[in-house]
């Protein structure tokens, strides 16, 4: 069974200091892994897209990284400021003959305090 | 240009009624995807439409239903509502030969009582 486990489940901060989320899978055939960022009760909006090949990615104060190998990856937020309240969800991609399907972890919750 | 768009964006609904929900996905995406997301939970998956057609279905009952018309817009349907189904009810879209861009909607808030 495909599954995606994040941790912690919930994290506070203070203002301006950096964090770093978790994401283990187990999900075959991977195609791709995703992290989003889900205000509360809005769509979750991608920060970074990576494939099998990539191991790291960065989108601004946002750095992904991904080890193939372990089934593991993080997100790495810099210099954390209060917009960055929110849950951050990891998508890990199976690619089956109907295409790819998604298998949601159940985000990290994090709280960024002045 | 618009992104995904859902209506309604509340609802309320009492037990035992049925639900229409609607999608619009982002313009040039052909792909519909439906996702159930539970107050502190990850998204689940529901099902995916393409060419007007079921393609992949999560683990969910038949009371969930949906479609797809010729303009791509999406509906998902629920019967016969449990206290259950209450969740942000999210649509995604995307191109069907760049799986990688999924755009979400802002999701529509059930409500079951």
């Amino acid at each position: 069974k495909n599954q995606v486990e994040q941790s912690p489940q919930s994290l506070i901060i203070l203002e301006g200091k950096n964090c770093t989320l978790q994401c283990n899978y187990t999900v075959s055939p991977f195609s791709n892994l995703r992290w989003y960022k889900q205000d509360t009760g809005r769509g979750p909006v991608s920060l970074t897209i990576m494939t099998f090949s990539e191991n790291t990615k960065s989108n601004g104060r946002y750095t992904a990284t991904l080890d193939a190998d372990t089934k593991q990856s993080s997100l790495h937020i810099t210099a954390s400021q209060l917009s960055d309240s929110a849950s951050y969800i990891c998508v890990v991609s199976a690619l089956n003959n109907a295409g790819n399907m998604l298998t949601f972890g159940g985000g990290t919750r994090l709280m960024v305090k002045p | 240009d618009a992104g995904v768009t859902q209506s309604p964006t509340h609802l309320i609904k009492t037990r035992g009624q049925q639900v229409t929900l609607r999608c619009s996905p982002k313009s040039g995406h052909d792909t519909v995807s439906w996702y159930q997301q539970a107050l502190g939970q990850g998204p689940q998956f529901i099902f995916q439409y393409y060419e007007e057609e079921e393609r992949q279905r999560g683990n969910f009952p038949d009371r969930f239903s949906g479609h797809q018309f010729p303009n791509y817009s999406s509906e998902l349907n629920v019967n016969a509502l449990l206290l259950g189904d209450s969740a942000l009810y999210l649509c995604a879209s995307s191109p069907r030969d760049r799986g990688l861009e999924q755009y979400f909607g802002p999701g529509t808030r059930l409500t079951v009582t």
